[in-house]
């Protein structure tokens, strides 16, 4: 079936460091692809999302290109904050699946001064 | 933009008791609602999707007589989980897609079930 695989957490980085956070996934076809983000006390917001092969969503600084050779929409941002420390979920949408999510486990990020 | 609540944010009950959680779209309609559970350190697993005016439709290895889901107005959805107990011990997020979102989700707060 259709999977979501995230690098496991804590990610702990010191202020202004790179930000990677891998996500492969496991679909028949061609999936959506999301990057949501959890804040503290907080549901979670979307916090970008490619459509096909080879798109690059981006939001906030933070960018992920929709692999499909590779399977992969891994996170990065070139410089972390602070205000950046949260859960980050990997997650796909099935074609045909009527707006049903498959989350990866969740990767959280801890980012010092 | 679209704010989905949740109420309780956190309950804490005695087995066998029953315990209803409030999913509500604060500033839009949602046609869908969905709700999920989050194990500690885990996916949130998708639980049932319900629609406005019509019956649930739960996930493989869902009980649908253990949570009872009520979406009866374009606002609110309801879970309610029945004879609880410590298993269901869990954290409830439900996410609601409104008519003009695009098919966006927009998720509540989550519920912090403990069943003792």
């Amino acid at each position: 079936g259709n999977s979501v695989t995230q690098m496991e957490g804590p990610v702990t980085l010191s202020e202004e460091a790179f930000l990677t956070i891998n996500c492969t996934y496991t679909a028949t076809g061609y999936p959506s692809l999301f990057w949501y983000v959890q804040y503290p006390g907080e549901g979670l917001q979307l916090l970008l999302k490619a459509t096909k092969a080879d798109d690059k969503g981006s939001n906030k600084g933070f960018e992920a290109t929709y692999r499909k050779e590779t399977t992969s929409f891994h996170l990065e941002k070139g410089s972390v904050q602070v205000s950046d420390s949260a859960v980050y979920f990997c997650a796909l949408t099935e074609p045909g699946g009527y707006n049903k999510l498959i989350f990866g486990a969740g990767t959280r990020l801890a980012v010092h001064p | 933009g679209a704010v989905v609540s949740q109420h309780p944010s956190r309950v804490i009950c005695k087995s066998g008791t029953s315990v209803k959680i409030e999913c509500r779209s604060l500033d839009f309609q949602a046609t869908t609602m969905f709700w999920y559970r989050q194990f500690p350190k885990q996916s949130l697993m998708l639980m049932a999707t319900s629609n406005e005016g019509s019956k649930a439709t739960y996930e493989q290895g869902v009980e649908k007589d253990k949570f009872l889901i009520n979406h009866a107005s374009l606002t609110l959805s309801t879970l309610t989980v029945t004879s609880a107990h410590p298993e269901d011990s869990s954290f409830y997020i439900c996410s609601a897609v409104g008519q003009t979102s695009y098919n966006e989700q927009f998720f509540g707060p989550g519920t912090r079930l403990t069943v003792l």
